[in-house]
């Protein structure tokens, strides 16, 4: 059965700061990673995919995957009230459905 | 572009009843197309997913089903809808960018109420 983990949070930080949000997966197979945002009632948006060992960049965001450690976070910098969501990493493969972690809830106060 | 459409937004049916919900998507041919579930609270658990037309996998035994009776046309469906059916239905649709590399986008979502 193949498993994504993320701590269920709250994760509570003030705005400006640093969110670290984190993900482990249980495949060692599995090739694609991704962070998607969902807010309350909303549907999940993609914010950001990695394939490759080390950091990505986007903006605000960085996502960094450690195959070896099966082990993905997403890091949000300067931190904004609006980034307060429900985070959602998935992990995937050619050719099968991504499977998802239950989300990390981020709640950034001002 | 590309675009998913997912109907209706909102419904509320009575236990027993059947159930239809549709997606469409425009702008891709042969998506791989996907229903998720998400019971309140909770994570997105993966319903069905469709690598072609007439071609479905279940990944949980339920009272739902899943036809593709066109390429961009993914429908879910209930003969007799149990109160635990009740959450947010999400279609989605994924594309292949590259070896390991696909992308899922979602449609809006149909918050399903079983009374």
């Amino acid at each position: 059965q193949k498993e994504v983990e993320q701590n269920s949070g709250p994760l509570s930080v003030p705005e400006g700061a640093i969110a670290s949000l984190n993900c482990t997966y249980s495949d060692r197979v599995s090739q694609s990673f991704f962070w998607y945002r969902q807010y309350s009632g909303k549907s999940p948006e993609l914010i950001m995919s990695i394939y490759s060992n080390g950091d990505k960049e986007d903006g605000r965001f960085t996502a960094q995957l450690n195959k070896a450690s099966q082990y993905v976070s997403l890091l949000i910098r300067d931190s904004q009230p609006s980034d307060s969501a429900t985070y959602l990493c998935a992990v995937g493969q050619a050719g099968t459905a991504l499977i998802f972690g239950k989300g990390t809830t981020l709640s950034v106060s001002s | 572009s590309q675009t998913i459409h997912q109907w209706p937004a909102t419904l509320v049916q009575p236990v027993g009843s059947p159930l239809s919900l549709e997606c469409t998507v425009e702008g891709t041919s042969n998506p791989n197309l996907y229903w998720y579930r998400q019971a309140a609270g909770r994570g997105l658990q993966l319903l069905f997913y469709s690598v072609g037309i007439g071609q479905i996998s279940s990944e949980v035994p339920q009272n739902l089903s899943a036809s593709r009776p066109q390429d961009r046309q993914f429908i879910l469906s209930s003969k007799k809808l149990l109160l635990s059916d009740s959450g947010f239905y999400l279609c989605a649709w994924s594309v292949i960018r590259g070896p390991g590399d696909t992308e899922a986008f979602f449609g809006q979502g149909t918050r399903l109420t079983v009374v």
